[in-house]
């Protein structure tokens, strides 16, 4: 199976700062992959999908990019309601699989 | 407006079995496949089983393979997981999950979840 890791596993930093997660995936996944918010206490919510199309309603300071193996997710600018773990998730076949998490907090 | 609610969850004890429902709204049921996935207490997300729209294709993780089974019944909207042999490593919340494409099958990736239920394995 392939494995995602995402790295760093958790970030601090100011609101207003771009803030830029990294997701690996152990074998070429094209861009079958997703992004996915989980805020304290909250169910996951999808923020990106095919590794860079944004999902309807989300703000336009999110964006991601990459392709094969290397991903990124990208935060333009810091918002304190942007306090969340962050997930990417591989979903070019069964089984689909999630990344271990990276946690954003404010500075 | 998408609606998930699940449940059905509970404590159990080690080898025991337990049913969860997904009851869903909002949506044409039929049209989509739907997941289960679950989260450990203050682990990552992990994702246990999909159905296809018409029920005819099931997909297990490895760790829950033989053990659970998904279903659905497409006349009452509704996702079910029968969990059976359960053991401590399953306690979770458990989401069910709906697929963002309106074919029927599993594209593996989440639009909506519902807020999840909680299974417990302990003696």
């Amino acid at each position: 199976d392939i494995q995602m890791t995402q790295s760093p596993s958790s970030l601090s930093a100011s609101v207003g700062d771009r803030v830029t997660i990294t997701c690996r995936a152990s074998q070429g996944i094209t861009n079958y992959l997703a992004w996915y918010q989980q805020k304290p206490g909250k169910v996951p919510k999808l923020l990106i999908y095919a590794a860079s199309t944004l999902q309807s309603g989300v703000p336009s300071r999110f964006s991601g990019s990459g392709s094969g193996t290397d991903f990124t997710l990208t935060i333009s600018s810091l918002q304190p309601e942007d306090v969340a773990t962050y997930y990417c998730q591989k979903y070019n076949s069964a089984p689909p699989t999630f990344g271990p998490g990276t946690k954003v907090d404010i500075k | 407006e998408v609606q998930l609610l699940e449940s059905g969850g509970g404590l159990v004890q080690p080898g025991g079995s337990l049913r969860l429902s997904c009851a869903a709204s909002g949506f044409t049921f039929s049209s989509y496949a739907m997941s289960w996935v679950r989260q450990a207490p203050g682990k990552g997300l992990e994702w246990v089983s999909a159905i296809s729209g018409t029920g005819g294709n099931t997909y297990y993780a490895d760790s829950v393979n033989g053990r659970f089974t998904i279903s659905r019944d497409n006349s009452k909207n509704t996702l079910y997981l029968q969990m059976n042999s359960l053991r401590a490593e399953d306690t979770a919340v458990y989401y069910c999950a709906k697929d963002p494409h309106n074919n029927g099958w599993s594209y593996y990736y989440f639009d909506y979840w519902g807020q999840g239920t909680l299974v417990t394995v302990s003696s």
